[in-house]
């Protein structure tokens, strides 16, 4: 079965600190993919990113980066320069390409 | 609007009721999902469609519920005989499976929300 942990419920940082949301995943495909979403208060869920499993390496889109490391089952996920608007509650979501499972989310706070 | 759109938005009704969620996917889209959220909680999975058939179900998809996507275009979500524990936000997402091993992101509506008095 596959599972996906995020154990960071909240996070609270003050705004312009870096930080990185945590997650691990357990499958026992060989084949699958990853992916974080963003969920801001207004609810719709964001699409962020996706990395499948041949490809280790890591991604860098403005002031958002990835961590794929396949050896300890974890996709984390850092922003740098945090700013207010980054205020929102971030999934981690796996799939082997049928359905998708998600994380518990964890709710981000950037202070001013 | 050329996103994902889901309707109602809000609904309140009583226990014991029916009720029924309509989602319209990105029109290009042969996959479509229902989801299931409650405050605090990540989505959870109850069935997805490919083009008209229903390709897999959750157990948390009890006999009271029924989605269909009769023509593998917009679908519904039908919840008979609700209960307090069907109070959710439901979602509903859609994707393009284009075949290979490429797997395509979600696009998710803004949800209809339940409240079951």
């Amino acid at each position: 079965a596959q599972k996906v942990t995020q154990a960071q419920t909240e996070i609270s940082v003050v705004e312009k600190e870096d930080v990185t949301l945590d997650c691990v995943y357990e499958t026992r495909d060989t084949t699958y993919y990853l992916f974080w979403y963003k969920q801001p208060p207004s609810g719709e869920l964001v699409f962020l990113i996706r990395r499948n499993s041949f490809d280790e390496q890591n991604e860098i889109s403005g002031r958002y980066s990835w961590n794929f490391q396949k050896s300890t089952s974890s996709f984390n996920f850092t922003i740098t320069a945090s700013q207010v608007v980054d205020s929102a509650v971030y999934f981690c979501a796996l799939t082997d390409g049928q359905n998708f499972v998600f994380g518990p989310g964890t709710r981000l706070s950037v202070l001013p | 609007d050329t996103g994902v759109s889901q309707d109602p938005r809000h609904k309140i009704t009583k226990r014991g009721q029916n009720v029924t969620f309509r989602c319209d996917p990105i029109s290009e889209h042969n996959r479509l999902y229902w989801y299931r959220q409650t405050l605090g909680q990540g989505p959870e999975f109850l069935t997805y469609f490919q083009n008209e058939a229903q390709l897999e179900k959750s157990r948390l998809l009890s006999d009271r519920f029924s989605a269909e996507r009769p023509k593998g275009s917009f679908s519904t979500l039908e919840i008979q005989r609700t209960e307090q524990g069907d109070s959710a936000m439901y979602l509903c997402a859609s994707s393009l499976r284009a075949g290979g091993a490429d797997t395509g992101e979600l696009f998710f509506g803004e949800g209809s929300r339940l409240t079951v008095l």
